[in-house]
């Protein structure tokens, strides 16, 4: 059984689109996250959202806004794609907000032309 | 700002030595310390973690330290395999309010174990 899954596995598309990655958990974990890991790999949380509270890294720019129609789901919906914005999108949720072991998803890489 | 430094970025080392990484940081007191395993393609995958009060973690052939003082971490890998080929990842829990932490990893350590 997949923990953490995520839709689609690689995603390419033109400047100035707006697409949407899915991520969904069956973990019963109560937080989920988004990272961003770009071509040097550097990993970088981008959200940490649970079902009181979303947490912004104010580097991310507002066209990047995570969507959860549930506790299970916490999608990311991107506007007006950037070139910058090329790298992979990793999913991950963790117990609780607090202290705990994260689970990854298998990531999304997201090409913009 | 936070820094986190893993120093290197690529480790080579013959099968069945031990692998030391090592993780610094600065301007941060991290109460506690994670590694993560990422294999190519692939997300990271959680190891040990260690609280600001553990001198030292063991997970079967995994051994983590964490010096407060000298604001460091190193992960061993005893009798290392091919297997145990993949880039390493350490990362603080920072605190980002509301009883939330956030977790800020360093760059990694490619690590080849070569037979």
């Amino acid at each position: 059984d997949t923990a953490v899954s995520q839709t689609p596995k690689y995603l390419v598309t033109q400047m100035g689109n707006d697409k949407s990655i899915k991520c969904e958990q069956n973990l019963g974990h109560d937080t989920m996250y988004w990272y961003k890991q770009d071509s040097k790999k550097f990993l970088k949380i981008m959200f940490s959202y649970n079902n009181k509270e979303l947490i912004i890294n104010e580097t991310v720019p507002n066209r990047f806004s995570p969507k959860s129609p549930d506790k299970a789901h916490l999608n990311l919906h991107i506007n007006s794609l950037e070139l910058g914005d090329s790298a992979v999108y990793f999913c991950a949720s963790s117990h609780s907000g607090g202290i705990d072991t994260q689970y990854f998803g298998p990531g999304t890489r997201l090409t913009v032309l | 700002s936070q820094k986190i430094e893993q120093n290197s970025e690529a480790l080579n080392i013959q099968e069945g030595k031990t692998a030391t990484l090592t993780c610094n940081y600065t301007n941060y007191s991290p109460a506690y310390l994670q590694w993560y395993r990422q294999d190519p393609g692939r997300g990271p995958v959680f190891l040990l973690l260690i609280r600001e009060n553990e001198k030292e973690k063991r997970k079967e052939r995994l051994k983590v330290t964490f010096d407060t003082t000298l604001k460091q971490s190193l992960f061993h890998i005893t009798a290392s395999q091919p297997a145990d080929s993949a880039t390493y990842l350490c990362a603080l829990d920072m605190y980002s309010g509301a009883g939330s932490y956030q977790l800020t990893f360093g760059k990694g350590t490619k690590l080849s174990v070569i037979p």
